[in-house]
């Protein structure tokens, strides 16, 4: 079965300080990986994705991630966070079979001024 | 393009009633996937169609249906209405039928009283 974690519920950063969120995925073969991310009352945003290939993503807004199997990590960075980042953040992994994502109960990110 | 469009936006029922929810997938796609996001969790997996059939479905009981049209849009029906149906439904259209990249709709508010 496939699962999705994200240890960190909330973080808090200050506006331009860098930003690291963790994601840790359970999944028998070479996963789909994604960051989406949500604001209040919103749909998903797609933020990046991993399929296969370079280990290191780049995404949209500045973010990007880097998938590392041996952990079974897809974490996600950015170098410099902006106010307009506050929002929530998921990780999801899917399969080839079909179009199952399953997500982690999220990351709230606050940005202090 | 238009994105992926649903509707209603809000909805509130009672409990025992039944529901339909609706979703247009982005122009060309053929697959469209339904996920519930209770308050405070990352959205689940419903349902996934594809081509009119239906490629997977999630652990939710048989009160939860759902169906796609030849024009590929879809609905979701709910029937019995408990209060813990009480999320907001996303919609999500793919391409392929594959756990490839999915663009959300803004979602279906329902609240069940």
């Amino acid at each position: 079965a496939q699962s999705v974690t994200q240890p960190d519920i909330h973080i808090t950063v200050s506006e331009g300080a860098s930003l690291e969120l963790r994601c840790n995925y359970s999944y028998g073969a070479t996963p789909y990986l994604f960051w989406y991310v949500q604001s209040p009352g919103q749909g998903l945003q797609l933020l990046l994705k991993y399929f296969s290939g370079d280990t290191l993503v780049q995404g949209i807004k500045g973010f990007e991630a880097e998938f590392k199997r041996s952990q079974s990590s897809f974490n996600l960075r950015k170098p410099s966070v902006h106010w307009s980042d506050a929002a929530e953040y998921f990780c999801a992994v899917g399969g080839t079979s079909y179009g199952k994502l399953t997500f982690g109960q999220g990351t709230i990110l606050t940005v202090h001024p | 393009d238009a994105g992926v469009t649903q509707s209603p936006t809000h909805l509130i029922k009672t409990r025992g009633q039944q529901v339909t929810l609706r979703c247009s997938p982005i122009s060309g796609h053929k697959s469209v996937s339904w996920y519930q996001q209770v308050l405070g969790q990352g959205p689940q997996f419903i349902f996934q169609y594809y081509e009119k059939e239906e490629r997977g479905r999630g652990n939710f009981p048989d009160r939860f249906s759902a169906r796609q049209f030849p024009n590929y849009s879809s609905e979701l029906n709910v029937n019995a209405l408990l209060l813990g149906d009480s999320a907001l439904y996303l919609c999500a259209s793919s391409f392929k039928p594959t756990a490839e990249t999915q663009y959300f709709g803004p979602g279906t508010r329902l609240l069940v009283l």
